[in-house]
């Protein structure tokens, strides 16, 4: 069965600095990867995703994230963190292990922004 | 174009009560699923609707749940009788497959809690 792991519960850096939010997958067969964001109070909105096309997928708001296979790996990295970056994140992924569509999520990593 | 939304945004219940979430897709989407989030666990697929058709509902808790997509657009996920480990946040997504690509489409959810 597929899954995914965040490593880190609560992520927090400083605004300015690099954001790194780290996600291992587990598939049997090549998976789609998702990176959604939740603000409080608000819905899940798409950051970005990986469809075996470019193993470096840009995303909204200055977001990125490296598909590595031999480690399956799909972190999600920014080079300056901004205060409206705080927020909550998922590593989700959807693949053809079950034949269903169902997306799997992470647990979630909570960034905070500190001034 | 008008996104995925939910009514009510919260709803606050006594046990044993009944409660209906209703879910409008993005128009023109076939697919609608189900998720939900209970406190501290990480969100969960439910059921998934290919139009008015239920194509998976291996997520679904017990037979207390009920959706429907009568007519193939907006869907109902009705709760009877409440019980207290059903509070958390249920989301609501859809999208449209065009070949194997496919991305969901989160509504902002509904924030149930059985009192």
């Amino acid at each position: 069965a597929q899954s995914v792991t965040q490593l880190d519960s609560h992520v927090s850096v400083s605004e300015g600095t690099p954001v790194l939010l780290r996600c291992n997958y587990s598939s049997s067969y090549s998976p789609s990867l998702f990176w959604y964001v939740q603000h409080p109070n608000k819905g899940l909105q798409l950051l970005l995703k990986y469809t075996s096309a470019a193993t470096l997928v840009k995303g909204i708001n200055g977001f990125e994230a490296e598909f590595k296979k031999s480690e399956t790996s799909f972190h999600l990295t920014k080079p300056s963190a901004h205060m409206s970056d705080a927020a909550e994140y998922f590593c989700v992924v959807s693949g053809p292990d079950t034949g269903r569509r169902a997306l799997t999520f992470g647990s979630g990593t909570r960034l905070q922004v500190q001034p | 174009e008008a996104g995925v939304t939910q009514f009510p945004s919260h709803s606050v219940i006594e046990k044993g009560q009944t409660v209906t979430l209703r879910c409008d897709p993005i128009s023109g989407h076939d697919n609608l699923y189900w998720y939900r989030r209970v406190m501290g666990k990480e969100i969960k697929f439910l059921l998934h609707f290919v139009k008015e058709s239920k194509q998976d509902e291996s997520g679904m808790p017990n037979n207390r749940f009920l959706a429907e997509r009568t007519g193939g657009t907006y869907s109902t996920l009705k709760v009877q009788p409440a019980e207290l480990e059903d509070s958390g946040v249920y989301f609501c997504a859809s999208s449209q497959v065009r070949g194997v690509q496919e991305t969901q489409y989160f509504g902002p959810g509904t924030r149930l809690l059985v009192l």
